[in-house]
């Protein structure tokens, strides 16, 4: 059974437009919560991370939104630019040193010119 | 740069055969965890090591294991290697797991090939 869920495998954008990346989890002791980005041929690279504690956490062009309710989190990427397309990984754990992180199946970003 | 190198990058060995990959974290790193990505998934937690003794093990039998050593570096073992372990394995490192204050690092990943 999947604990976090990203139902678009993949998502085309324009260039200069907004990205929104979609992860749902489902293990309500999930309180941190990631976004990995992968380049092929490469290991994930961290991008952004938000505690449970808040509902918004931005970092340059980056901001994710948490909602708790729903069990929902999405990455937002503005401006995307042609070096953004990449897959992204929503990953989640309870924040304890004994727990790992549980990563979804990624969603393919594709930035058109 | 990531500070944490995996190697062999590339390798094939064929099924039944054992293979180990190599980890080199961060100085001060205390966690390592290994996962393995086939093709179309997410990264799969295999295990977590901390200070050298194993704390977390994902759904990987026991022909999986690993160790931890005192100069940060680490070792996946796969034995009786199987077709369906044909995967990139990434190792993963931090000071410790989980937090606010954590960051995890990872590896460019081993890509093993069964045949």
């Amino acid at each position: 059974d999947q604990q976090v869920k990203q139902n678009s495998p993949s998502l085309s954008v324009q260039e200069g437009r907004i990205s929104i990346l979609n992860c749902d989890y489902t293990n309500s002791m999930f309180d941190y919560f990631l976004w990995y980005k992968k380049y092929p041929a490469e290991g994930p690279t961290f991008l952004i991370s938000i505690s449970s504690i808040k509902d918004k956490n931005e970092d340059g062009r980056f901001t994710v939104f948490l909602n708790k309710s729903a069990k929902h989190l999405s990455l937002h990427i503005v401006p995307s630019q042609p070096g953004d397309s990449a897959v992204y990984f929503c990953a989640a754990s309870a924040g304890n040193r004994d727990d790992k992180i549980i990563f979804g199946k990624g969603t393919r970003l594709h930035i058109l010119p | 740069e990531t500070g944490v190198t995996q190697s062999p990058t590339h390798l094939i060995k064929t099924r039944g055969q054992q293979v180990t990959l190599r980890c080199s974290s961060q100085s001060g790193h205390n966690t390592v965890s290994w996962y393995q990505q086939a093709l179309g998934q997410g990264p799969q937690f295999i295990f977590q090591y901390y200070r050298e003794e194993e704390n977390g093990r994902g759904n990987f039998p026991p022909r999986f294991s690993g160790l931890q050593f005192p100069n940060y570096s680490s070792e996946l073992n796969v034995n009786a290697l199987e077709l369906d372990d044909s995967a990139l394995y990434l190792c993963a490192s931090s000071l410790s797991m989980g937090g606010d204050e954590d960051t995890i690092y990872f590896g460019e990943g081993s890509w093993l090939t069964v045949v």
